[in-house]
């Protein structure tokens, strides 16, 4: 177990519906990732926040957007879904900015119709 | 050209055999090379991290990096069923996007008992 859990653990949403995905870091790990991972693909950068700030962006379109919290706990929204949305979203949790101890939840895998 | 292009295609092995699977990038600012095995409906999980060129063992497995050839290599020795996954290498480094890890598409393994 890694300590980061993410919820809900599936969801299903028609396209042009928003969709927020929680996750729940380590304690103490100040830097949370979201990562897009496509059925057969690798997981794809969305974008970092290290003390409640944004720190770092894949190449992802404004729809993405994101918010970290005080108590380790954090939010990935996406508007306007699209078809090509469905997918694995991960969370994942590091000590610091350099990602060379990724933590990773479960997923959530959201399907958009 | 894909920044990590990771070879080669579905594997399946006999228990006992010996396992490579392998990595090639472009990007040379690259510095942190992991490999992560995710299992079917889970985040991947960490197993390998080295820095820089070099070898590194851990029980039965040893991560290898070339960056004069920009390839990196797993092994696994003695293959069990239970290593059945897919493994997904992934790297580092300083760039435009932060410290995103970028991933390989991944390999699938299969070990038969």
């Amino acid at each position: 177990e890694t300590g980061v859990t993410q919820s809900p653990t599936h969801l299903i949403k028609t396209r042009g519906q928003q969709v927020t995905l929680r996750c729940s870091s380590q304690s103490g790990h100040n830097t949370v990732s979201w990562y897009q991972q496509a059925l057969g693909q690798g997981p794809q950068f969305i974008f970092q926040y290290y003390r409640e700030e944004e720190n770092g962006r894949g190449n992802f379109p404004p729809r993405f957007s994101g918010l970290q919290f005080p108590n380790y706990s954090s939010e990935l929204n996406v508007n306007a879904l699209e078809l090509d949305d469905s997918a694995l979203y991960l969370c994942a949790s590091s000590l610091d900015r350099v990602n060379e101890k990724l933590f990773f939840g479960s997923g959530t895998q959201l399907s958009v119709l | 050209q894909k920044e990590v292009e990771q070879d080669p295609g579905p594997l399946s092995v006999p228990e006992g055999a010996i396992v490579s699977l392998n990595c090639t990038y472009s990007n040379s600012a690259f510095q942190y090379f992991m490999w992560y095995r995710q299992y079917s409906r889970k985040g991947p999980e960490l197993l390998m991290y080295t820095y820089s060129s070099g070898n590194k063992e851990d029980g039965r497995f040893t991560a290898q990096v070339d960056k004069s050839s920009k390839y990196i290599s797993l092994f696994i020795r003695d293959s069990q069923p239970s290593d059945s996954a897919t493994y997904l290498c992934a790297m580092s480094g300083v760039n435009q996007a932060g410290t995103a890890l970028i991933f390989g598409k991944g390999t699938t393994l299969s070990v038969s008992s």
